[in-house]
């Protein structure tokens, strides 16, 4: 059973544009929420993370939004850049639990 | 160096085999996990040890063993290697003194089971 599922499977983005990934969680007991980004040949590596005592965080061009009575939560990419490119994956803690994954293309 | 290493990055084995992926860290981490990726699966546990006498499994250890060396050293083992098997593999580690996002991971290890 997936505790954490991830939308969409794949995204194509215009440069500059924004992208939006969405992840949905299940268990209350969750009380961490990263993303990570992997990029061909390498492992995923932390991204940006939130906790529900918060609804926003952002770093540079990268917001989450969460949305802790939903048990929803997305990635924004604002700006997008063809050097974004890759497959971002959200979790959750409570051992870490990771969604599907969303491979993102970035056109120049 | 890498802070996780993982050998070998590639690896073509036969049904049946016996095969085993090696992680090695520099981090110092107590903690570390063995994952496997599949397209449109995500990343799934398959066994972590929180120190070296620890091991426990993750949601598909079915077909996987795995040892823990020393703390720096986790190996993950497929007794009898069979085609679904194919996926890449990961290695992590995490210090929980730094929160629950303080995992680093390996490159990877992509393995073909024909």
């Amino acid at each position: 059973q997936q505790q954490v599922k991830q939308s969409p499977q794949s995204l194509i983005v215009q440069k500059g544009g924004i992208s939006i990934i969405n992840c949905a969680y299940e268990n209350t007991a969750f009380d961490y929420f990263p993303w990570y980004q992997q990029f061909p040949g390498k492992g995923p590596a932390l991204l940006i993370a939130i906790r529900p005592d918060v609804s926003e965080k952002k770093e540079g061009r990268f917001t989450i939004s969460f949305n802790k009575s939903a048990k929803q939560f997305s990635l924004h990419i604002m700006d997008s850049q063809p050097g974004d490119s890759a497959t971002y994956f959200c979790a959750a803690w409570g051992g870490l639990t990771f969604g599907e994954g969303t491979q993102l293309t970035v056109n120049p | 160096d890498a802070d996780v290493t993982q050998t070998p990055r590639n690896r073509i084995t036969k049904t049946g085999k016996r095969i085993m992926l090696e992680c090695s860290q520099t981090k110092g981490h107590d903690r570390m996990y063995w994952y496997r990726q599949d397209p449109g699966l995500g990343l799934r546990l398959i066994y972590y040890s929180f120190d070296v006498k620890d091991i426990n499994k993750g949601e598909i250890s079915d077909g996987y063993s795995v040892s823990r060396q020393a703390q720096a050293k986790f190996s993950l083992s497929l007794e009898s290697a069979i085609p679904n098997q194919t996926a890449l593999y990961f290695c992590a580690t995490s210090d929980p003194r730094t929160g629950s996002g303080g995992y680093t991971f390996g490159s990877g290890t992509r393995l073909t089971v024909v």
